[in-house]
């Protein structure tokens, strides 16, 4: 069964940074990219960022980029978004999606929640 | 970028009838989009992608449509546990994915 599992979440005022972490299993990690969704509390879903196999190729809205980085550890099957200099409007849940062979995303983690308040 | 309209906003449906869902796309984007459902609480799930496959264990009473800029997303035959927000996505621009707004589909 395909699993992902998000960590890191939390509480950070405005200008911080947190480390998400997305756990993968019951898949070879290494065989597919992978991306981070966010959805603001009563909204809908923005996509935030994407990663190839070998995070030789990565992508950003133009919303995180220049904050944010994504990466990724075949060794322990995970993905990390760094985020840096937080705002207000960073506040969401996060998701990480796998990307399916066609570019849909076709399995999700459950996510974890960031709230950026002073 | 290419911006994904929903509509309607809202649908308010009985169950055992059917929802016919909406989605339009800014400029043409073939048959690259998805549907997802979300429930109150979970995270998304796919339901449609390349505008027409069911996803795995998505039962026969959903179904996609169109091309192009024109999206259908159709339930049969509504059950419970189908009230939910729907969101189409395109993956034309891969990877630089964009959601539609969402449709809420509820209990009339």
């Amino acid at each position: 069964e395909v699993q992902l599992m998000e960590s890191g979440g939390g509480l950070e005022q405005p200008g911080g940074s947190l480390r998400l972490s997305c756990v993968a299993s019951g898949f070879t990690f290494t065989t597919y990219n992978m991306s981070w969704v966010r959805q603001a509390p009563g909204k809908g879903l923005e996509w935030v960022s994407y990663t190839s196999l070998s995070s030789s190729t990565v992508y950003y809205a133009d919303s995180v980029r220049g904050r944010f980085t994504v990466s990724r550890d075949k060794a322990k099957n995970s993905l990390y978004l760094q985020m840096n200099s937080l705002r207000v409007e960073d506040t969401a849940v996060y998701y990480c999606a796998r990307v399916g062979v066609v570019g849909e995303f076709d399995s999700w983690g459950q996510g974890t929640l960031v709230t950026v308040s002073s | 970028e290419i911006v994904m309209t929903q509509s309607p906003a809202t649908l308010s449906v009985s169950p055992g009838e059917r929802a016919t869902l909406s989605c339009r796309a800014s400029q043409s984007i073939s048959s690259n989009l998805a549907w997802y459902q979300q429930k109150p609480g979970q995270a998304p799930r796919l339901v449609i992608y390349g505008a027409s496959t069911r996803a795995t264990d998505i039962p026969a009473r959903f179904s996609g449509s169109g091309s192009v800029t024109e999206f259908t997303l159709t339930i049969t035959s509504l059950q419970s546990e189908d009230f939910a927000v729907y969101y189409c996505q395109q993956y034309y621009n891969w990877p630089l994915y964009t959601f539609g707004q969402g449709t809420k589909l509820e209990f009339k």
